[in-house]
This record gives C-alpha cells, sequence and structure tokens, in this order.
C-alpha cells in the first residue's frame, strides 16, 4: 500500500536560512506526489506537484522538490526562510487508478515549520 | 474564482448529538471529497464523490456517518451520534478529474468539538 513518512515533525529555522523538509514515500506504482501547505486557520493550498515529468519541481513562493527514485524521496526545500513560510507542511502521494481508490491522496503526519527571526 | 466553501466554520455539540456539514466545491469540479483531519494529523480521506456518485467511502464509519451529493453540486456531511473522538477538522475539496490527476482546492474546514 501506497504510504509517506515525513521524518521531522518539527523543523526550525532563522530566517534567510535555509529550508530541508524531508519526506519519504512508499508506493507500488509510479506515484504523484504533492506538498501541500497549512497556514493556521487557512485552507490547505498546493505548493508543487510531481506527476512524472522533470524529476526538480518548481512551486510557488520559491519551493522546489527533487523527485529521486533510488531513495524513494521527496524533499522540500526553500534557498532562504521568510518568516512568512511559518506554516504546517505536509507530503502526499497518490497512485492514480490503483485499484479502486482512483488516485486518492495519502497525506504524511506533517512538519511543523518555524522561522525565527 | 471563487474557493471551495464550508459551512459553519466551528461547531461545539455534545456526544450522541448530531451535526451536519456543508460543503460548495469551485464551480465545473466534478470531483468532491471530504477528509477528517484530527489534531496532529494529516488529513485522511472519508469520502470521494465524482458528480453526484460515490466513488470511495471505505474509510467512511457507515455506522454513525453519512454523505450525500443529490444534484452532483454542494455536499452534506452528517454525523448521527457523535462521539468525543470525532473531534476533528473536516475538510471539504473539489477537483475537476481524478486526484491522481487534477489538483485538489482545499476549503477552509469547519472545526468540531464533541464534548
Amino acid at each position: 500500500a501506497q504510504s509517506v513518512t515525513q521524518l521531522d515533525s518539527h523543523v526550525s529555522v532563522s530566517e534567510g536560512t535555509p529550508v530541508l523538509l524531508r519526506c519519504n514515500y512508499s508506493s507500488s506504482y509510479s506515484p504523484s506526489l504533492f506538498w501541500y501547505v497549512q497556514h493556521p486557520n487557512k485552507g490547505l493550498q498546493l505548493l508543487l506537484k510531481y506527476t512524472s515529468a522533470a524529476t526538480l519541481v518548481k512551486g510557488i513562493n520559491g519551493f522546489e522538490a527533487e523527485f529521486k527514485k533510488s531513495e524513494t524521496s521527496f524533499h522540500l526545500t526553500k534557498p532562504s526562510a521568510h518568516m512568512s513560510d511559518a506554516a504546517e507542511y505536509f507530503c502526499v502521494v497518490s497512485d492514480p487508478g490503483y485499484g479502486g481508490s482512483q488516485g486518492n491522496l495519502i497525506f504524511g503526519k506533517g512538519t511543523k515549520l518555524s522561522v525565527k527571526p | 474564482e471563487a474557493g471551495v466553501a464550508q459551512s459553519p466554520r466551528y461547531k461545539i455539540i455534545e456526544k450522541r448529538q448530531s451535526v451536519a456539514f456543508w460543503c460548495n466545491p469551485i464551480s465545473g469540479h466534478a470531483t468532491l471529497y471530504w477528509y477528517q483531519q484530527i489534531l496532529g494529523q494529516g488529513p485522511k480521506l472519508l469520502i470521494q464523490f465524482q458528480n453526484n456518485g460515490v466513488v470511495d467511502d471505505s474509510q467512511l464509519p457507515k455506522d454513525r456517518f453519512s454523505a450525500e451529493r443529490l444534484k452532483g453540486v454542494d455536499s452534506t456531511l452528517k454525523i448521527q451520534p457523535a462521539k468525543l473522538e470525532d473531534s476533528a477538522v473536516y475538510l471539504c475539496a473539489s477537483s475537476l478529474g481524478l486526484a491522481g490527476l487534477e489538483t485538489q482546492y482545499f476549503g477552509p474546514g469547519t472545526r468540531l468539538l464533541v464534548l
């Protein structure tokens, strides 16, 4: 069965320093992978998605992620953190057409990113 | 473009009472999803509709949860009777097509507290 593991429940960085949020996935098929962000009291917003095109995916707000099949990883990075990046980030996997799931999204448990001034 | 709308935003009830949540998806989106997000966890899919038909309800606790999307547009999710463990945020999302191919857009959620 497909699943995602977010390796850190909480990451703290200083403003202006790089961000790395780690995600490993497990999938029987070629997966579609996503990163979503959730700001307090706001809905989930898609940051970026990988659907078997380029392995380096660029998203909104300067975030990017690299799909590494050999490592079954899809880590999220940003060169320089901003205070507004403080939020919870979810790594998500989908297996289109797996069984009857019709491409359901499977969410990780989330990584809370704190940004210190 | 208007986003996914949900109401109410907050609800407090006592256990064994019933509650209903409403969702209006983005116009033209055929697929609608209800998720349950328990504090400290990622959202978990409860039910997925394609137009007015159920595609997947394998994780819906059918003894107490029900959902409908009668006209293929807006949807309601009901819990009857509620249990303490139902305290969570209930998220509605919609997409043009199937989740693996299309982006899901999420509403702000309904935060339910069962006392």
